[in-house]
């Protein structure tokens, strides 16, 4: 598997349930992040992480829980969450010792709270 | 507010043409920027950057053109193909180190045969 990978692809919840999402990047950087799109809208940054460290949180509701036991693997625990949550939420990757900016990206999981 | 706006939802070429995407940004601290393409189903990949020192980058078929004054960058395609319709997405970057990117909404490219 090369790239960034993010399972599942598909996820339909419930307002009660309880679900996590996993992202795995096989690039070797040390940034990950969580990004949100919503119909309609731009790309919304969520969560970085560097070095496994989180080094923003953009304002997000405590339902959206993030985790990077590694820099190779990040994980959103998603609890309680609204219907207004439906979007596709895609992870990203990079090497912040040669180009933070160019970004690469998972296919994305297109998340339904129903 | 809207800090990077791209203001043409969908744009369609005939192939062996140019095709120009526009980007506006309304915030003077950026000075980092990129495009990326989306295909359907698949994440936005990397295409091209610029960073505000310069006025233009070119890589192949892809030039990217920025106008500071202007608050304004283009991304021209020539000669447009077919594997180019997708939707690009601009995004925008501030101070060096920073990597929180900025993103527009997007413009879907058709290329038509």
């Amino acid at each position: 598997e090369t790239g960034v990978t993010q399972t599942p692809r598909h996820l339909v919840m419930g307002m009660t349930n309880k679900k996590s999402l996993k992202c795995e990047q096989h690039l070797g950087h040390n940034a990950m992040y969580w990004y949100k799109q919503s119909a309609k809208k731009p790309l919304e940054l969520m969560f970085v992480y560097n070095f496994k460290e989180q080094t923003e949180n953009n304002s997000v509701p405590s339902r959206f829980s993030p985790e990077c036991p590694n820099s190779s693997h990040l994980f959103l625990h998603l609890h309680t969450l609204q219907p207004e949550d439906s979007a596709l939420y895609l992870c990203a990757s990079s090497n912040r010792d040669w180009s933070i900016y160019e970004q690469y990206f998972g296919p994305g999981t297109r998340l339904t709270v129903t | 507010d809207q800090q990077v706006k791209q203001n043409s939802p969908s744009l369609s070429v005939q192939e062996g043409r140019i095709s120009i995407l526009n980007c506006d940004y309304t915030n003077s601290m950026f000075d980092y920027f990129l495009w990326y393409k989306k295909y359907p189903a698949e994440g936005p990949t990397f295409l091209i950057s610029i960073s505000s020192i310069k006025d233009k980058n070119e890589d192949g078929r892809f030039t990217v053109f920025l106008n500071k004054s202007a608050k304004h960058l283009s991304l021209h395609i020539v000669p447009s193909q077919p594997g180019d319709s997708a939707v690009y997405f601009c995004a925008a970057s501030g101070a060096i180190g920073n990597e929180k990117l900025t993103f527009g909404t997007g413009t879907r490219l058709t290329i038509i045969p």
